[in-house]
């Protein structure tokens, strides 16, 4: 079972570039998540979506876009890379809002 | 704004030890959700607790739901080498999504 699929999973980007982080699951979970990890830090939710076609922001959205066209894909993209947007990206899915999430291995983003 | 405390930030043991550590808030939870991440990985699921009292066990994994609903606990019994990760306690503070938070994790470390 593939579960959720992330790629790239590293990249380093200069200031001001852009880039899609790509996030896919093979479950039918209607619930996608995006999540920065820091170092020493838990997860911090940056956007989410309920389904397709429909997107709403975590609590750090700023600096990030999202969209949902189908069940399975939901990429992140950061369109002028800041020093501040480093950290470890993790998509999740799950069956419930609320429940246990299946997260992907993780993306590790340096902005130099 | 909300947070759940973690105690301890990192634990040294020796491998056959039982492990217990616990996570508290200052307001009310709902459901208590254990994860476990690996170095390299995305978090993993490990327990889900949905009722105050509530007692639930994964193999040698035991967690508790506090009655207080403020807090809750894991333990690990005979711990094993690949037990080593960082331990994370999260819930919703709501029923939305985005109020799902994390705490900043108990790292455990089993010594040779």
């Amino acid at each position: 079972n593939a579960g959720v699929t992330q790629t790239p999973k590293f990249r380093i980007l200069k200031i001001g570039q852009s880039m899609t982080l790509q996030c896919t699951q093979d479950m039918n979970h209607n619930y996608m998540y995006w999540y920065r990890q820091d170092p020493g830090m838990g997860l911090k939710l940056i956007y989410y979506s309920v389904g397709a076609g429909i997107t709403d922001k975590g609590e750090v959205p700023n600096g990030y876009n999202v969209s949902r066209s189908t069940t399975e894909d939901f990429p992140l993209r950061l369109e002028l890379a800041a020093p501040s947007q480093t950290s470890v990206y993790f998509c999740a899915s799950s069956m419930r809002m609320l429940a246990g999430k299946y997260f992907g291995a993780g993306t590790r983003l340096s902005v130099l | 704004g909300q947070q759940l405390n973690q105690s301890p930030q990192s634990m040294f043991i020796q491998e056959g030890e039982d492990v217990s550590m616990n996570c508290t808030s200052s307001s009310i939870f709902n459901t208590w959700l254990w994860y476990k991440q690996d170095p390299g990985e995305g978090p993993v699921l490990l327990i889900a607790l949905y009722k105050a009292g509530e007692l639930t066990s994964n193999g040698r994994l035991t967690a508790q739901f506090g009655i207080t609903r403020k807090d809750s606990f894991l333990n690990i019994s005979a711990s094993i080498p690949s037990d080593v990760g960082i331990y994370f306690c999260a819930g919703p503070t709501g029923n939305r999504d985005d109020k799902i938070i994390f705490g900043k994790g108990t790292r455990l470390h089993i010594l040779p």
